[in-house]
């Protein structure tokens, strides 16, 4: 059981690339979500999915682009990458209405845009 | 919203207690919630509290007021490992998804 994998550990990208971050989970959970980190601002929620085929933008969607067509996978795109979006990249998930709503987290990505 | 306030940083000795205290304002609530994380890891979840009152697991307490919107996370003897940072979320009624506070590096020394 590899519980939340994300795909790749590090990137760097130059001004105006794209590229897609991949989130997986084996735990069969609803609920998937991609985070942001930087230093001194906590997790800001980019976007999240409550099912498949459905997203719903967080507090900072501008820039960033997603899609759930299966179930266990949550992709994160960046089409044309700035340097305001070099951060560390987390995603999460969780089952649907669990008493205690434990998020689990995936090790993260680090981009840095140049 | 949501708005989540907690100190930034505090240093404590090996054996000790710490008290981290977190404030939060919003528009509905179903839950608090403290995570660890160490540098350069993911956050791990710790503790969840829908009740006013403590909750206990080993070393670590949650307490919660939902009439002062405020909650604490209590360690006990300290060890080097818990030098860590401690996020504070919240997740409002009826709604998916959680708001955490910017997070609280507890340093712990000799």
């Amino acid at each position: 059981n590899a519980g939340v994998t994300q795909t790749p550990k590090f990137r760097v990208l130059k001004t105006g690339q794209s590229m897609t971050l991949l989130c997986a989970q084996d735990m069969n959970h609803e609920y998937m979500y991609w985070y942001r980190q930087d230093p001194g601002m906590g997790l800001r929620l980019i976007h999240y999915s409550v099912g498949e085929g459905t997203t719903a933008k967080g507090e900072v969607p501008d820039g960033y682009n997603v899609s759930r067509l299966k179930k266990q996978n949550f992709l994160l795109g960046l089409e044309s990458a700035a340097p305001s979006q070099t951060s560390v990249y987390f995603c999460a998930s969780t089952e649907a209405e669990t008493l205690d709503y434990e998020q689990y987290f995936g090790p993260g990505t680090r981009l840095t845009v140049t | 919203g949501q708005n989540i306030d907690q100190p930034t940083e505090m240093t404590a000795t090996e054996g000790a207690i710490v008290q981290i205290n977190c404030t939060y304002q919003t528009s509905g609530f179903n839950g608090l919630f403290w995570y660890q994380q160490h540098a350069g890891e993911a956050p791990t979840f710790l503790s969840y509290n829908v009740l006013d009152g403590l909750e206990e697991k080993g070393r670590f307490s949650s307490f919660l007021s939902r009439s002062k919107g405020y909650s604490y996370l209590l360690l006990k003897e300290l060890q080097m490992k818990d030098s860590a940072s401690y996020l504070c979320a919240v997740r409002g009624y009826g709604n998916n998804r959680l708001a955490f506070g910017k997070g609280n590096q507890v340093v712990v020394i000799p």
